[in-house]
């Protein structure tokens, strides 16, 4: 099943935060963070592996909590560089080792001067 | 450095004809996926490969075939191409060993974006 994106979209202002969210029916076993510039292919952001676990890149940085079954994505005093559409795929302890990456449908993020 | 390179990158078909997609990484990475995109549907997964000669459906598997002809290549056909079949394809490839182990960072082409009239 896939996962649920929080907000759909949002639109900054340069220096302003904001928050993701990816929230999933079954227990994760990992989840990962891909960003998605207008026209282009995915990027790797970040994989998250353990409940609680936080990563960082850039000023990008995210939480996974197990419990919840869910990870929140951090950007910190947004650039412009940041705008795109963000995607989470989530893998699930019930596929056993047939685990695929579910993606979500996305959060489009709009930074503007 | 190159990467995963698709051709091609823009296709306009009429219904009925067949194509193939083509897919090579030449990052030595063991898996590849397939991936369809459509506006509001996020990424979804036709068909992947977890090692050379082997193949298996993923979420929207029908209407498509796939061959992975060595560890570099994978390709994506369609025999009969349909409306609904307009997207934008990619491949992208990684180095997770199935199946054990988490997935790990996909490498996404550039991708075709295909027309079927």
């Amino acid at each position: 099943q896939q996962p649920v994106q929080s907000p759909q979209a949002v639109i900054l202002r340069e220096g302003e935060d904001a928050v993701i969210n990816c929230s999933s029916s079954k227990a994760l076993y990992s989840v990962h963070w891909y960003r998605q510039k207008h026209g282009e292919a995915p990027v790797f952001l970040m994989i998250l592996l353990k409940g609680g676990e936080q990563k960082g890149h850039e000023k990008i940085s995210a939480s996974f909590n197990e419990k919840k079954q869910q990870s929140s994505l951090y950007l910190t005093a947004s650039q412009l560089s940041y705008s795109g559409t963000y995607f989470c795929g989530t893998e699930s302890y019930r596929d056993g080792n047939n685990r695929k990456l579910i993606w979500g449908l996305g959060t489009s993020l709009a930074v503007n001067p | 450095n190159a990467g995963v390179t698709q051709t091609p990158k823009f296709q306009v078909l009429k219904t009925g004809q067949s194509m193939t997609l083509q897919c090579a990484q030449d990052m030595n990475h063991n898996s590849m996926y397939w991936y369809r995109q459509d506006p509001g549907m996020g990424l979804r997964l036709i068909y992947y490969s977890a090692s050379e000669g082997t193949t298996d459906k993923g979420e929207v598997p029908n209407g498509y075939n796939v061959s992975r002809l060595n560890k570099r290549e994978f390709s994506l056909r369609l025999e009969s191409a349909a409306p609904s079949q307009t997207s934008v394809y990619f491949c992208a490839s990684s180095t997770r060993r199935a199946p054990v182990g988490p997935h790990q960072p996909q490498h996404f082409g550039d991708g075709t974006r295909l027309s079927i009239l």
